[in-house]
């Protein structure tokens, strides 16, 4: 079983609608959470962390639920440019390493 | 600042011959990393350096090397390519201080391997 398992879609959503994508992680020992942003054809880059009390940058918001072991990942007001490929991502303080998850790719429709 | 250069941008390389593709970062990161992506399996992690002058195995390690000797680059060499290693690499450098465990990526080498 992955580590970071995502349903990788594609979510296709119309302009202005929200979309939101949920990830679980198998290790329960994990830390720290992220999404990245990963557009066709070009290198992974942060989005946002995700904190346990949860986070807001702008029209994203992610949400850490630990008990049931998910991270989720909300996006209002859907603009074109948001079309991508959404990673989560855990950390192990242990090791330094990130998971990733294989992605959710949003499509956003005009 | 340049941040993470990769070189080259793609190749194709036939199958049994060896390349090293190259990673260079001006940002001063203790940590790097050596991943590739392919379609349907997500980034894995191939092998990666804590430091200069030391490596560590990820995920998927067979078929690469790799070497730190100094901070700045992170050479991974393929000593006799095959088809399977067909991927996109993406070096990445991070770690402890740079802020919640951010990691930073080059924008990648795609490798065909024939």
């Amino acid at each position: 079983r992955k580590e970071v398992e995502q349903d990788p879609g594609p979510f296709n959503v119309p302009e202005g609608a929200t979309v939101a994508f949920n990830c679980t992680y198998s290790n329960s020992a994990s830390q720290s959470f992220f999404w990245y942003r990963q557009d066709c054809r070009k290198e992974p880059k942060l989005l946002m962390s995700v904190y346990s009390s949860g986070n807001e940058d702008g029209r994203f918001t992610a949400q850490l639920n630990r008990a049931s072991q998910y991270i989720s990942l909300l996006i209002r007001d859907s603009k074109l440019s948001d079309s991508a490929t959404y990673l989560c991502v855990a950390i192990y303080y242990g090791n330094n390493r990130l998971a990733f998850g294989k992605g959710n790719q949003v499509v956003v429709i005009p | 600042t340049a941040g993470i250069t990769q070189a080259p941008t793609s190749q194709i390389l036939a199958a049994g011959r060896s390349m090293t593709l190259r990673c260079t970062q001006d940002m001063r990161h203790n940590a790097m990393y050596w991943y590739r992506q392919d379609l349907g399996l997500g980034l894995r992690l191939i092998h990666y350096s804590n430091t200069a002058g030391t490596t560590g195995k990820g995920e998927v390690p067979d078929g690469y090397s790799v070497s730190r000797a100094n901070t700045d680059d992170f050479p991974l060499t393929l000593a006799s390519a095959v088809p399977s290693q067909t991927s996109v690499y993406f070096c990445a450098t991070g770690g402890p201080g740079t802020g919640d465990h951010e990691q930073f990526f080059g924008p990648g080498t795609r490798l065909t391997v024939l």
